[in-house]
């Protein structure tokens, strides 16, 4: 089976802090992405990236980086929380010929 | 642009019963990819169904169909012989081919089975 594994489930974290959201796929995936969660707001994407060192926004990258080092694992920074990321946060994965995408099990992020 | 419309914010279903989950999208691309998801209260997505845009069978997997209507956009999923274990978020999402990877994502229907 596929796993995409997000490092916390929860999190609290200070307004200002730098925070990093940790996501992996043991598949070999090119394609991963980042997206937030909010109600009444469905998902919204953050970034994504097609390949490793590669990136690309996506439709809310305000306030976010990216970083992709290497192929499975793909990582989401808040340079500067600030209380409007509280959220839930979901990484994704998908094989570039894939249909569809695997996701991790979320991050719900809580800044205070 | 484009858009998916989920415009059920909250749909109830007695248990055995079939349901309709709806959804609309809006894309100019000719060629395109059409998904569910069900989102427990765990968090996690989980696939449901996929329906490609020029596939001329509706999807069906298990208890979940597709119903695609292509000249409607719309994308409504079936469920039927409702279980306790449906109630769920549900996701419909879009991706289509000059896109690339990127997938859009509705606003979600919460849907509750009663027993």
């Amino acid at each position: 089976d596929v796993k995409v594994t997000q490092s916390s489930r929860y999190l609290v974290k200070r307004t200002g802090e730098k925070v990093f959201l940790e996501c992996v796929q043991d598949m070999d995936h090119e394609n991963m992405f980042w997206y937030r969660q909010d109600p009444g707001l469905g998902l919204r994407l953050i970034y994504f990236s097609y390949d490793v060192k590669m990136k690309e926004k996506g439709d809310i990258p305000e306030g976010y980086s990216v970083s992709r080092e290497k192929k499975e694992r793909f990582s989401l920074i808040l340079e500067s929380a600030s209380t409007n990321q509280t959220s839930m946060y979901l990484c994704a994965s998908r094989t570039s010929q894939g249909a569809w995408a695997f996701f991790g099990q979320g991050t719900r992020l809580t800044v205070v | 642009a484009q858009k998916i419309t989920q415009t059920q914010p909250g749909m109830f279903v007695q248990e055995k019963e079939a349901v309709t989950l709806d959804c609309t999208y809006d894309t100019s691309d000719p060629s395109y990819g059409l998904f569910w998801y069900k989102q427990p209260s765990s968090g996690e997505m989980i696939f449901l169904i996929y329906q490609g845009s020029y596939d001329q069978q509706n999807a069906t997997e298990g208890r979940y169909s597709l119903n695609f209507q292509k000249a409607r956009k719309s994308a409504n999923l079936v469920i039927s012989a409702s279980q306790l274990g449906d109630s769920a978020m549900y996701f419909c999402a879009m991706r289509p081919e000059t896109s690339g990877s990127r997938l859009t994502f509705g606003e979600g229907t919460q849907l509750t089975v009663n027993p």
